[in-house]
């Protein structure tokens, strides 16, 4: 079974500086995706990023990158130009594919608050 | 517009009752997804279904029951025997080939 970590149950920026949010994760796989999810207070989960783990080359999206590092199984996410509009919870997802379908490992999410 | 819409947004319950949360998808998606998210435990699986008529239970799956008679809707009902049934419940879908779930707005259920 996946496990999916996040370190931080509690991180602030300040608007427009930088922020990384921590995420590792445990598999035997070789095939999967990682995901990063932002559910701000509305509840609405939005997919903010996502990487497919046999591409070495890192996803970016606009202000919202990643530092995926396979062989230490960690998949962090770098905000930079931090907006009020960031501030919400953000989880690290895992999914494969096992026993004919396809299912998706949350961790227990990052709270993110940005600081006027 | 396309998108997976759940009802009702805030749901009340009676202990003893059973009660079922709505979810219904217009993207074509051939998979469903019922999670459940509790403060400080993110998103667990109850049931998916990959096909209509065919589903599977998650991790959470005891307590709760589901069908998929159409490709565009997946029922949760959450039964009696589920011990503590107060949370928000989020239903999702997916393309088979698509590892990208979309999610659809939530239902909080309380139970009184």
């Amino acid at each position: 079974a996946q496990t999916v970590t996040q370190s931080q149950p509690e991180m602030s920026v300040q608007e427009a500086e930088t922020v990384t949010l921590s995420c590792t994760y445990d598999t035997s796989e070789s095939n999967y995706y990682l995901f990063w999810y932002k559910q701000p207070p509305s509840r609405q989960m939005i997919l903010v990023i996502r990487q497919e783990a046999y591409k070495q080359q890192n996803a970016t999206e606009n202000r919202f990158s990643v530092n995926f590092q396979k062989a230490a199984k960690s998949f962090s996410l770098k905000i930079s130009d931090s907006q009020l509009g960031d501030t919400a919870m953000y989880f690290c997802a895992f999914g494969s594919w096992g026993a004919g379908s396809y299912q998706l490992t949350f961790g227990k999410g990052t709270k993110l608050s940005v600081i006027p | 517009d396309g998108g997976i819409t759940q009802s009702p947004k805030y749901l009340f319950r009676k202990e003893g009752q059973n009660v079922t949360l709505s979810c219904e998808q217009n993207l074509n998606h051939d998979a469903m997804y019922w999670y459940r998210q509790d403060p400080g435990q993110g998103l667990r699986l109850i049931y998916y279904s990959q096909i209509v008529n065919d589903f599977q239970k998650g991790d959470i799956a005891e307590g709760y029951s589901v069908s998929r008679e159409k490709k565009e809707s997946f029922p949760l009902t959450v039964t009696s025997a589920q011990k503590n049934p107060t949370a928000f419940y989020l239903c999702a879908s997916s393309i088979g080939s698509s590892n990208e779930q979309f999610f659809g707005p939530g239902t909080r259920l309380t139970v009184l």
